[in-house]
C-alpha cells in the first residue's frame, strides 16, 4: 500500500518564522505535489515536481518554495510565514511505473495543519 | 465562475436511500475525471474514475456528460460509512488537476 507521510500533523508558528514541511513517499513516484486546503475552496495546487531537483508553479506558490533533492522526499518551505498561510498543506505523490497521467490516481499524505499567530 | 463547481450540501439522507449530486466544469477541453472521497479531518482518497461511457464500482455509479459539462455521482442503499465530503477532479489538457470545493454527506440512520 502506498505510503505518505508528512512529518508533522499539526504545527503552531508565529509570523515571520521560517517553516519546513517535510514529505516523504515510498512507492517510488514520480510526481510530488503540495496543496493546501482552506474551508469553501478547493485543493489549491502550491507547487509540483515531476522529477528530482524539477519543481514548477502551482497555482498560489508566492511565498513559498520546495525542494527535491531525493525522488522520496519533497519539501515546502514558507520563507516568512504569515497569517494568511494558516491553512491545512497536503502533499500527494502519483505516477507508478506503467501509469499514465491519465489514470494515476494521487496518494495523500494524512495533511500537516499549520497555524500561524 | 469557479472552473469546478460543487454544491456543498451538506446532503442529509436516511440510511438506504439513494442520493445523486453533480459537478460542473467550465473547460470543454477537460480529459479526464475522477471522485474523491475526504472524510472528516482525513486526506481525499481516490473513490473512482468517471468514464465517457460511465461506470460502476457496487453501490456507486459515476457518469460523464461532455455536452453539458458535468458529472455525476449515484449512491444507492446508502450507508452510515458513506457520511464524507465527496471531491469532484477535472483533468484539464495540460494534465492538471482542478479540485472543486467538495459536497458534504451526511447519511442519518
Amino acid at each position: 500500500d502506498v505510503k505518505v507521510t508528512q512529518s508533522s500533523r499539526y504545527l503552531v508558528k508565529r509570523t515571520g518564522e521560517k517553516v519546513f514541511l517535510e514529505c516523504v513517499q515510498d512507492m517510488d513516484h514520480e510526481n510530488m505535489f503540495w496543496y493546501r486546503q482552506d474551508p469553501g475552496l478547493g485543493l489549491r495546487l502550491i507547487y509540483f515536481s515531476y522529477d528530482v531537483k524539477m519543481k514548477e508553479k502551482g497555482d498560489i506558490p508566492e511565498g513559498y518554495s520546495v525542494s527535491r533533492e531525493k525522488k522520496e522526499r519533497f519539501s515546502l518551505i514558507l520563507e516568512s510565514a504569515s497569517t494568511s498561510q494558516t491553512s491545512m498543506y497536503l502533499c500527494a505523490s502519483s505516477l507508478e511505473p506503467g501509469q499514465t497521467l491519465y489514470n494515476s490516481p494521487l496518494h495523500f499524505g494524512n495533511g500537516t495543519r499549520l497555524t500561524v499567530t | 465562475r469557479k472552473e469546478v463547481e460543487q454544491d456543498p450540501g451538506p446532503f442529509n439522507v436516511p440510511e438506504g436511500a439513494t442520493v445523486a449530486f453533480n459537478c460542473t466544469y467550465s473547460n470543454s477541453a477537460s480529459q479526464s475525471f475522477f471522485w474523491y472521497r475526504q472524510d472528516c479531518r482525513k486526506e481525499p482518497k481516490l473513490l473512482m474514475s468517471v468514464y465517457s461511457s460511465g461506470n460502476e464500482d457496487g453501490r456507486f455509479t459515476a457518469q460523464l456528460n461532455r455536452a453539458s459539462q458535468y458529472i455525476s455521482l449515484l449512491i444507492r442503499d446508502s450507508k452510515l460509512s458513506d457520511s464524507a465530503t465527496y471531491l469532484c477532479v477535472v483533468m484539464d489538457s495540460n494534465y492538471q488537476l482542478i479540485w472543486g470545493a467538495g459536497t458534504k454527506l451526511i447519511i442519518k440512520p
